[in-house]
């Protein structure tokens, strides 16, 4: 089945470093979400990219989609320890199912 | 709104018995979806639903049962609980495709 790849699986930095977390697919994605998931609590949603090459941004966080709709990216400038979590990317199919990816947990040294 | 509530929080069990976590959302949601996530991993689909009356199975369907009777409740059976079930569950809703899952808090369940 589909299969979601992302990468890596840790990121630490010290705090005010950038983190990028990224996510491949072998096949076209239909959409990519993106959720955090705070250490003990439940995945919440970040943000859905839809179209080719589409680029949003959430105050220091950046959120792209390849041009292939193969693989997306989540940036974050000058992480802050309010950052700490698990970030994970999901595609949600037209069939209402999803498949998310391992996530990346990022710690930030402050 | 509560918007998805799960029962119980936690809950330890022995091999061989059954139990049902519960899941009802309040936001009229038509789309729900059983996760397990274990340590370090992320988040296997159980089962799903498109609306009421409606289920399918997910990644990994075995040992679990699902209904949907009406659109709010979305329950998860365990018929024979087994070690490797030992897990976090969580249960989310969405409004329809390609829109995003509302989480409960989930459910931490140990199976001795």
């Amino acid at each position: 089945g589909q299969q979601v790849m992302q990468i890596p699986q840790y990121q630490h930095v010290q705090e005010g470093e950038d983190f990028t977390t990224y996510c491949n697919s072998s096949t076209t994605l239909s959409n990519i979400q993106w959720y955090k998931q705070r250490p003990g609590g439940h995945p919440v949603f970040l943000i859905q990219l839809v179209k080719s090459g589409e680029v949003k941004k959430q105050k220091r966080l950046t959120f792209q989609f390849g041009e292939a709709k193969k693989n997306s990216s989540l940036h974050i400038t000058a992480t802050q320890t309010t950052d700490v979590g698990t970030y994970f990317c999901a595609e949600n199919t037209n069939a209402g199912k999803s498949t998310f990816g391992d996530g990346t947990t990022l710690t930030v040294k402050p | 709104n509560a918007g998805v509530t799960q029962t119980p929080k936690f809950q330890v069990l022995k091999t061989g018995q059954s139990m049902t976590l519960q899941c009802a959302q309040d936001m009229n949601h038509e789309y729900m979806s059983w996760y397990r996530q274990d340590p370090g991993m992320g988040l296997r689909l159980i089962h799903y639903s498109v609306g009421a009356g409606i289920t399918d199975q997910g990644e990994v369907p075995n040992g679990y049962n699902v209904s949907r009777s009406t659109t709010e409740d979305f329950p998860l059976r365990l018929l024979s609980a087994a070690p490797s079930q030992t897990s976090v569950y969580f249960c989310a809703s969405s409004y329809g495709t390609h829109q995003p899952q509302h989480f409960g808090d989930g459910t931490r369940l140990s199976i001795l």
